[in-house]
């Protein structure tokens, strides 16, 4: 079954831990992507990753970090440096340079913060 | 900056009648713009997407306009269906290949 996992789905942290979100395709896409979804903002670009082994800076990378070790994986690391970690985060994953257009999305992780 | 506006935030229309969301840009240099939809608890999936280089796309009851001089795109949902209830996002793509998204609408259906 073809698609785009992310785990897991609902994540509890409290103040000054990190935690890592994991996401796996087997689309076979060269690019994946991190958003953040908070009400009434639409999607925001934390990281994106067009081949293996680099990566870019979107938006809000402020307080996230990433690899890109696998082509199959995009695990994205929530540090104790983000002021505001409680959201909703989206991983997807396309064709590089976004030759396809298209995006496919995971289901989503809840990191709440207590 | 670059970014996109989506508008209205909440859009309630009765079964049956026609629903539209629009979408202005600031980057001239856009030449793609999908359309996804999400419903509750589910991921966003593309509906529609049109490039810089036509006017209008039509699938079945959905339908996407651009106006490149004007920097809008818009989403026409006709014979609207309860179905139909979700969260509409807008994007645009900008010169480095990523994409920057509108807010979101809210689509309600009425019975």
């Amino acid at each position: 079954d073809g698609g785009i996992t992310q785990s897991p789905k609902y994540l509890f942290r409290k103040e000054g831990q990190n935690v890592t979100l994991s996401c796996e395709q087997n689309l076979n896409h060269d690019a994946m992507y991190w958003y953040r979804q908070d009400p009434g903002q639409g999607l925001r670009l934390i990281y994106y990753s067009q081949i293996v082994n680099d990566f870019q800076k979107g938006d809000i990378a402020e307080g996230y970090s990433v690899s890109r070790e696998k082509k199959e994986s995009f695990p994205l690391t929530v540090t104790s440096a983000q002021k505001n970690p409680t959201a909703f985060y989206l991983c997807a994953s396309g064709g590089a340079w976004g030759d396809t257009g298209e995006l496919f999305f995971g289901e989503g992780s809840r990191l709440t913060v207590l | 900056g670059e970014n996109v506006e989506q508008h209205p935030s909440t859009l309630s229309v009765q079964e049956g009648d026609s629903a539209v969301i629009k979408c202005t840009y600031s980057d001239s240099a856009s030449n793609y713009f999908p359309w996804y939809k999400q419903e509750l608890g589910k991921r966003p999936q593309l509906i529609i997407d049109i490039r810089s280089n036509v006017g209008e796309k039509k699938d079945q009851r959905i339908a996407v306009t651009l106006n490149k001089t004007a920097k809008h795109f818009s989403l026409h949902i006709t014979e609207t269906q309860p179905e139909d209830s979700a969260v509409y996002f807008c994007a645009a793509r900008r010169s480095n290949y990523q994409l920057i998204w509108g807010a979101g609408t809210k689509l309600i259906i009425k019975p």
